[in-house]
């Protein structure tokens, strides 16, 4: 089966441009999750989904994050304008909400972000 | 308080030593507790889970949970070079929303 797939890798990115990373979940999963991890702060969640509805937004650190679900299959997490204070490396997660393997959740290779 | 919280390290232990990782957390409603291995560059990945107190044993790896003193630790019996990497310890509550919380994790190095 096929993980959870991410995509650019990697993005370097002129400061004030929009960027746009796209996730697709494993197949048949219900949760998704969007984390952002840099050496200070460590792996902090964004935001994440349920049934494509979005659940908590709290970790959104400012309105120039966004994050859409259109369907099961895919999201994107959206900053616009982008800033230097935004590189970081992003993982898109997805999991069962209920079920064996112990709500595990399982994680994309990342989206490496660059902004200069 | 952080929500979970891990000794920062890093933790240098000789090759075929015990290593000990250790994690609290602030949430009494978490419900399940995991041990997620990330090596340089790349994304973590599930090493184990536990949902019920005392321990649980993988392996070389032993889970061992707490919850009344909501602690979590993680002991890697046989210690190996290819098990220096940074652990994170997460949490997720199962009701009353359903995200998992990760520490800021622990860089262990297994010196040959």
């Amino acid at each position: 089966d096929a993980g959870v797939i991410q995509s650019p890798r990697h993005e370097v990115t002129e400061m004030g441009q929009e960027v746009t990373l796209r996730c697709k979940p494993i197949s048949g999963h219900d949760y998704l999750f969007w984390y952002r991890q840099t050496m200070m702060r460590g792996l902090e969640l964004l935001i994440y989904f349920n049934n494509n509805v979005p659940i908590d937004d709290s970790g959104m650190p400012e309105d120039r994050f966004s994050a859409k679900m259109p369907n099961a299959s895919f999201s994107t997490l959206k900053i616009q304008p982008s800033e230097p204070r935004d590189s970081a490396v992003y993982f898109c997660a997805s999991s069962l909400g209920t079920g064996g393997g112990g709500n595990t959740i399982y994680f994309g290779e990342g989206s490496w972000l660059t902004v200069v | 308080q952080k929500e979970v919280e891990q000794n920062s390290g890093p933790l240098s232990v000789p090759e075929g030593a015990i290593a000990s990782l250790n994690c609290t957390y602030s949430d009494r409603g978490s419900q399940s507790f995991f041990w997620y291995r990330q090596y340089s560059g790349k994304s973590p990945e599930l090493i184990m889970f536990i949902y019920s107190n005392g321990d649980k044993e993988d392996g070389r790896f032993t889970a061992q949970l707490n919850k009344a003193s909501q602690y979590v630790s993680l002991l890697i019996r046989d210690s190996q070079p290819s098990d220096s990497a940074t652990y994170l310890c997460a949490v997720r509550r199962l009701v009353m929303g359903n995200d998992m919380r990760f520490g800021a994790g622990t860089r262990l190095t297994v010196k040959p």
